[in-house]
């Protein structure tokens, strides 16, 4: 079975920091792009930051830039996001979501995108 | 990195069809087919149910189906049923800075 979860979650104080993981199985894990993906208590998703297969490139979010960092273990099969520097604002129940997509070189354009599967989230809660 | 537009709320009877719109640029949504479509039940994790504008992953009702006009995205779901009572997000992915956007998310409410 093809199954991502997320672990690490916790209380924190703020200007504290977290390391989240997010370990996979049932798939060929560097074969694939990765996301840490977040939401707020009662709000809508916001995608945080992006690794591909082999760790090389990284995207992040305006908001999270600079205090975040992803990186992933191909050997482990973990993927992470380290939190430094956290505000109230970050807190969020993370996801991680595998990257479904490839490229494509005929068409010179990705197909498949989308986030699949989905954790079940690990709950980042920063406060005093 | 604007978020794409989705109406807060949608709803509709048993048996009915209903459409949630999501309304990006030409720099998202009207650039490029990476426009996908979750489901989220409360306390759950999103679920897959549309990607490349259109496709459905093997397994997934046809009641849900999708399009894109424009800068603007479609999903249609016909013959709600009470299960259909949840969240809607759409996504994007921009190609030019490589970042992801989600819509605002829509409650989508079977009377």
């Amino acid at each position: 079975e093809v199954q991502v979860v997320e672990s690490g979650g916790g209380l924190v104080q703020p200007g504290g920091s977290l390391r989240l993981s997010c370990t996979a199985s049932g798939f060929l894990f560097s074969s694939y792009w990765m996301h840490w993906v977040r939401q707020a208590p009662g709000e809508g998703l916001e995608w945080v930051s992006r690794i591909e297969g082999d760790g090389s490139g990284t995207t992040y979010a305006d908001s999270v830039k600079g205090r975040f960092t992803i990186s992933r273990d191909n050997a482990k099969n973990t993927l992470y996001l380290q939190m430094n520097s956290l505000r109230a604002e970050d807190t969020a129940v993370y996801y991680c979501a595998r990257d479904n997509s490839f490229y494509d070189f005929g068409s010179r354009s990705r197909k498949y995108k989308c986030f699949d599967p989905w954790g079940q989230g690990t709950l980042v809660t920063v406060s005093s | 990195q604007s978020a794409l537009t989705q109406p807060a709320s949608v709803s509709g009877s048993p048996g009915q069809s209903i459409t949630i719109s999501c309304t990006g640029t030409s720099g998202d949504i009207g650039a490029y087919n990476y426009v996908s479509w979750y489901q989220q039940h409360p306390g759950k994790a999103p679920k897959l149910l549309i990607f490349d504008v259109n496709n459905r992953p093997s397994g997934l009702s046809t009641r849900f189906s999708a399009s894109k006009s424009g800068n603007t995205a479609s999903l249609t779901i016909s013959g709600l049923q009470p299960e259909d009572e949840a969240d809607y997000y759409c996504s994007s992915y921009i190609t030019s800075n490589s970042v992801e956007v989600f819509g605002g998310g829509t409650k989508l409410t079977v009377l």
